[in-house]
């Protein structure tokens, strides 16, 4: 059981939008800067999104982060099948003083 | 180039020891926090512990899951990070990551990680 509850799934066809949520609590992303990481089959996770709506400058502004209160969503436009991957939201937890992430949304573009 | 390579992972019997490497290269490792996420087989992402930098005394923190069981040091002058891994158990299977955590907020993000390590505790 994760401290973060993503979603465990989503479909969407291609060129289509989709939102994955994230939510947590006031120990974590009520008071902490969220992440978010792509995994594509096979590979290392990579950062997407970080400090709840930055993209690194490697990263399309087809992907998007927002937060509200305890909770966080990526979200993703235009969508294409490489964007199939398993999806993570993180950030730290002041009480358990430990990182934590989401249980992983498995998005499916078909 | 900047990367992270990790190395000494393997098959290792329940009640072992294992010791893995990150060797750091393209930046000033000094100057980061570092971290470890595993992924077990077929399951999600699970952080595994932290290393802050001198200015921060090198303090670390770990998952409950490997409190007193596991031990993240580092070497500077090396670029190097470590992961002592003892009393290993089954459920340790995974891959492990080296990652860099980057500080530009309060809060710390993921920006570089490694390949990973295979990791497996049987017997």
């Amino acid at each position: 059981q994760s401290v973060l509850t993503q979603p465990p799934s989503v479909s969407v066809a291609p060129g289509q939008k989709v939102t994955i949520s994230c939510s947590g609590s006031s120990s974590n992303i009520g008071n902490n800067y969220v992440s978010w990481y792509q995994q594509l089959p096979r590979t290392a996770p990579k950062l997407l999104i970080y400090d709840n709506n930055k993209r690194p400058s490697e990263i399309p502004d087809r992907f998007s982060g927002s937060k509200s209160g305890t909770s966080a969503t990526l979200g993703i436009t235009g969508l294409q099948t490489g964007d199939e991957a398993d999806y993570y939201c993180g950030t730290w937890d002041s009480s358990l003083n430990a990182w934590v992430f989401g249980g992983g949304t498995k998005l499916t573009v078909l | 180039e900047v990367q992270l390579v990790e190395s000494g992972g393997g098959l290792v019997q329940p009640g072992g020891s294992l010791r893995l490497s990150c060797a750091a290269s393209g930046f000033i490792f000094s100057d980061h926090y570092m971290d470890w996420v595993r992924q077990a087989p077929g399951k999600g992402l699970e952080w595994v512990g932290r290393s802050r930098n001198k200015a921060k005394s090198y303090t670390t923190d770990y998952a409950a899951s490997v409190k007193g069981r596991f031990t993240i040091s580092r070497d500077d002058s090396e670029n190097s990070l470590y992961l002592q891994m003892n009393s290993l158990k089954t459920e340790d299977t995974a891959v492990y990551y080296c990652v860099r955590a980057l500080r530009l907020t309060g809060t710390t993000h993921f920006d570089l990680w490694g390949r990973g390590t295979l990791v497996t505790v049987s017997s």
